[in-house]
């Protein structure tokens, strides 16, 4: 049968345009948040993260958007190139305990056309 | 490179064999995690230690599965009596403090066969 694990989410955009990749997060409860981004054989890497009492965060040519009322988070990439091609993951984490531990959804692909 | 370091990158197995993989911190990160990832799959959290104290590991996948960290800085994952459901990406990341974001390792490739 099909394996629907197979098919992520996918951005199709063209170098220059500016890239959103959105992320629905599920525990009211967490406090902080980051994006990674994951390339083909290598592990996550971090781009940015946002903390909950803030509603926005801007890196170098990233944007984090946090909307805590309906549980969402964006990433908004300025002038994206093809090295921007990747798979995209927002991990979510809460302090119970003193835990944090980090809580990753499926991912969004990300293909950035020259 | 992110200063995780992860031994070795890629692993092939029969199954029913124990395998054993190692994960080397930034020195500072007291905060070590183990994850799981399977294609098209976000990683999935199996456990993780504060100094050589293991915090959380009631999401270890099953009792052929066990980490250490003896010593509060490298730390290694045991899979026992491997099945091919056990192929997977395994990552480690690290922490300085609990609140701050995680620096992968390159992951170790794991193939059952």
């Amino acid at each position: 049968g099909e394996s629907v694990g197979l098919h992520l989410p996918t951005l199709s955009v063209q170098e220059g345009d500016n890239s959103i990749i959105n992320c629905a997060y599920s525990n009211s409860a967490s406090d902080y948040f980051i994006w990674y981004k994951q390339e083909s054989g290598k592990g996550p890497q971090f781009i940015i993260d946002i903390r909950s009492n803030m509603d926005k965060r801007q890196g170098q040519r990233v944007t984090v958007l946090l909307n805590k009322t309906v549980k969402h988070l964006s990433l908004q990439i300025a002038a994206t190139q093809p090295g921007d091609s990747a798979v995209y993951f927002c991990a979510e984490s809460y302090g119970e305990g003193g835990s944090y531990i980090p809580t990753f959804g499926r991912g969004t692909s990300l293909i950035v056309h020259p | 490179d992110t200063g995780v370091s992860q031994d070795p990158r890629h692993k092939i197995t029969k199954r029913g064999q124990n395998v054993t993989f190692r994960c080397d911190p930034i020195s500072e990160h007291n905060r070590l995690y183990w994850y799981r990832q399977t294609l098209g799959q976000g990683p999935e959290f199996l456990t993780y230690f504060q100094n050589e104290a293991q915090l959380e590991k009631s999401r270890l996948l099953s009792d052929r599965f066990s980490a250490e960290r003896p010593k509060g800085s490298f730390s290694t994952l045991e899979i026992q009596r491997t099945e091919q459901g056990d192929s997977a990406m395994y990552l480690c990341a690290t922490k300085k403090t609990a609140n701050t974001e995680a620096f992968f390792g390159q992951g170790t490739r794991l193939t059952v066969v």
